[in-house]
């Protein structure tokens, strides 16, 4: 079956260091959606990638679809301590639902 | 316009007792998502209904674990003869018509089973 994998599972930081987070999936995706879980609150959404080879822009947030429509990278520049959280990317199935990956727990020590 | 709305935000339940949680999608939101989360791990995938059907519920146990979204009212998730294992955090989602639709998430059930 589809599985969507994300690694590192766990991330330190020092406040104003950059974050990258990889997302695998094993088949071709027809798009892919990152959100965002605070500690203790609900996935929030961030941006949709739908062409192959995108990247978008989110003020520090930078959002890459790979060539392949395989793989995708959330990077974040100089982090601060409002970007705590696990950040989740998620693929769609034949059936319209999405499989989330195993996310990506953020920390930023200041 | 009110976001995804669940209820109970917490709910505790005896071992073999019924739990059901309620979610209230966003208004013009057709498609219901349900999501169980343990603690430090992602987000698993249940159950995708629309109104008054159930699209896929392959990620759902197949006993004691149900979904209903009827035409009127909330969509309701009912977990029968809880057990210590079903402790976790009930995520709902909705989506407006049309596939590839973002998800908005409701805060969450996060149940607990004495």
């Amino acid at each position: 079956g589809q599985q969507v994998m994300q690694i590192p599972q766990y991330q330190h930081v020092q406040e104003g260091e950059d974050f990258t987070t990889y997302c695998n999936s094993s088949t071709t995706l027809s798009n892919i959606q990152w959100y965002k879980q605070r500690p203790g609150g609900h996935p929030v959404f961030l941006i949709q990638l739908v062409k192959s080879g995108e990247v978008k822009k989110q003020k520090r947030l930078t959002f890459q679809f790979g060539e392949a429509k395989k793989n995708s990278s959330l990077h974040i520049t100089a982090t601060q301590t409002t970007d705590v959280g696990t950040y989740f990317c998620a693929g769609p199935n034949t059936g319209n639902q999405f499989y989330f990956g195993t996310g990506t727990s953020l920390t930023v020590i200041p | 316009n009110a976001g995804v709305m669940q209820n109970p935000r917490h709910l505790v339940r005896r071992r073999g007792q019924e739990a059901r949680l309620r979610c209230s999608p966003m208004k013009g939101h057709s498609h219901v998502y349900w999501y169980r989360q343990l603690p430090e791990e992602g987000l698993k995938f249940m159950v995708y209904l629309q109104k008054e059907n159930i699209i896929d519920e392959s990620g759902m146990p197949k006993e004691r674990f149900s979904a209903e979204f009827p035409k009127e009212g909330p969509s309701i998730l009912r977990i029968q003869q809880v057990v210590r294992g079903d402790s976790a955090a009930y995520f709902c989602a909705s989506s407006p018509p049309g596939s590839n639709q973002p998800q908005h998430f409701g805060d969450g059930t996060r149940l607990s089973i004495l």
